[in-house]
């Protein structure tokens, strides 16, 4: 069985510029969530969707946002990027909202670099 | 609002070795607690988790229980491989608070041979 897909894998982008990720959850899973990991940190909760509806929000500014399509995969757009927007972006999926299984499954990532 | 806290890395043992990974947490309500393990070039895995207070999760040799009078939810192992070597994060997921996963910064563990 195929797990959480994202793409691309790797990407560079300037200053200022805008940038779409995408994420295929696991099949049967409704529920997306996304992190941004910055080097040597710990995963931070971004945003996460549940039946195409965004049931939570973490604490970043405006220029991210994101939405869940009705095959629950799921897009996070990031505009006017910065130079600390570089960061390892993880999408996870659960079959329900709020971990209530108990358990996200993480893709392998999109590495962005803003130079 | 919900945090995890975990022991400075990077930790170095010998193959063998006996290994403690630190995480304590603070949260508003009754949470979920996880060990995730990232593996160099890789998304996070989970490693074990508890869903309430006094339970122990284990695998791969991995043990850890779920303390509620002391908030914590230590990481252990008897003899650690050289393929233990990863980063290890500590987690927890409170329904009540409406967040999501809230991720300790992660202890990096190198097991020389």
């Amino acid at each position: 069985d195929a797990g959480v897909t994202q793409s691309p894998t790797h990407l560079i982008k300037t200053r200022g510029q805008h940038v779409t990720l995408r994420c295929s959850p696991i099949s049967g899973h409704k529920s997306v969530s996304w992190y941004q990991q910055v080097l040597g940190q710990g995963p931070q909760f971004i945003f996460q969707y549940y039946e195409k509806e965004e049931r939570g929000r973490g604490n970043f500014p405006d220029r991210f946002s994101a939405r869940q399509f009705p095959n629950y995969s799921s897009e996070l757009n990031v505009n006017a990027l910065l130079l600390g927007d570089s960061a390892l972006y993880l999408c996870a999926s659960s079959l329900a909202p709020g971990g209530q299984v108990g358990e996200l499954f993480f893709g392998e990532g999109s590495r962005l670099t803003v130079l | 609002g919900n945090s995890v806290t975990q022991m400075e890395g990077p930790v170095t043992l010998s193959e063998e070795a006996f290994l403690t990974i630190n995480c304590t947490y603070t949260a508003t309500g009754y949470p979920s607690l996880f060990w995730y393990v990232q593996y160099p070039g890789e998304g996070l895995q989970l490693l074990l988790k508890a869903t309430k207070a006094d339970d122990k999760g284990s695998n791969k040799g991995f043990e850890a229980t779920y303390r509620k009078e002391t908030t914590s939810f230590h990481l252990e192992k008897g003899s650690v491989q050289v393929s233990d070597s990863a980063v290890y994060f500590c987690a927890l997921s409170d329904r009540g608070s409406g967040q999501n996963f809230v991720f300790g910064p992660g202890t990096r563990l190198s097991v020389l041979p």
